[in-house]
């Protein structure tokens, strides 16, 4: 059993396309992550959400939106995409919204702009 | 402000040998600090946090970690590395209000 998912695992586009990344966690935790890792492995919080609500909006583009039509699912929309968005995308939950606790991840979304 | 930093970039081990991953932060009240571990194409696995009370935690696949308030380090350390070891390693600090930093990363290679 798959702890958190996301799909797809990879995505190949060109720019100016819209294309939505999906995470689903049978964890039963209250909150989901949105995470951003660039070619040099750094990884940056980009959302977060507990019971659907959005708890941490990180300064990223408009074109980045997040939805949670369920507490285990975390959903990101990228509109008008550019070359810069090409990244690895993780998607992770933990229990409660706290930094003392531990976060699951998935195995990520690579996504590469043409 | 928090932070992590993690020094070494990369760090190359003889398969046997024992390892040292060093992760420094800055945070002004008792840190929540934990160790991640990236296989290529893989998430993060958490291999151990530290809390509170005892200074040295142990984690998964004989991994260890230290707590030292007064050098505000959360070094990393295996006795005796096997290949399957080879891997990016983060070491993070969760702070209040659900906050998340990463360090940079170290990226760990075995040599046979």
């Amino acid at each position: 059993d798959t702890a958190v998912s996301q799909t797809p695992k990879y995505l190949v586009t060109q720019m100016g396309n819209d294309k939505s990344i999906k995470c689903e966690q049978n964890l039963g935790h209250d909150t989901m992550y949105w995470y951003k890792q660039d070619s040099k492995k750094f990884l940056k919080i980009m959302f977060s959400y507990n019971n659907k609500e959005l708890i941490i909006n990180e300064t990223v583009p408009n074109r980045f939106s997040p939805k949670s039509p369920d507490k285990a699912h975390l959903n990101l929309h990228i509109n008008s995409l550019e070359l810069g968005d090409s990244a690895v995308y993780f998607c992770a939950s933990s229990q409660v919204p706290q930094g003392g606790e531990p976060q699951h991840f998935g195995d990520g979304t690579r996504l590469s702009i043409l | 402000a928090q932070s992590v930093t993690q020094p070494d970039i990369h760090i190359t081990v003889s398969e046997g040998a024992s390892l040292e991953l060093r992760c420094n932060y800055s945070y002004g009240a008792t840190p929540y600090l934990f160790w991640y571990v990236q296989s290529p194409g893989q998430g993060l696995q958490l291999l151990l946090k530290y809390f509170s009370g005892d200074t040295l935690v142990q984690g998964i696949k004989g991994f260890e970690a230290e707590f030292k308030r007064s050098q505000s380090s959360f070094n990393l350390r295996k006795p005796s590395v096997h290949w399957s070891d080879a891997a990016e390693y983060f070491c993070a600090v969760g702070a209040a209000g659900n906050q998340f930093y990463f360090g940079t990363g170290t990226s760990l290679t075995v040599i046979p």
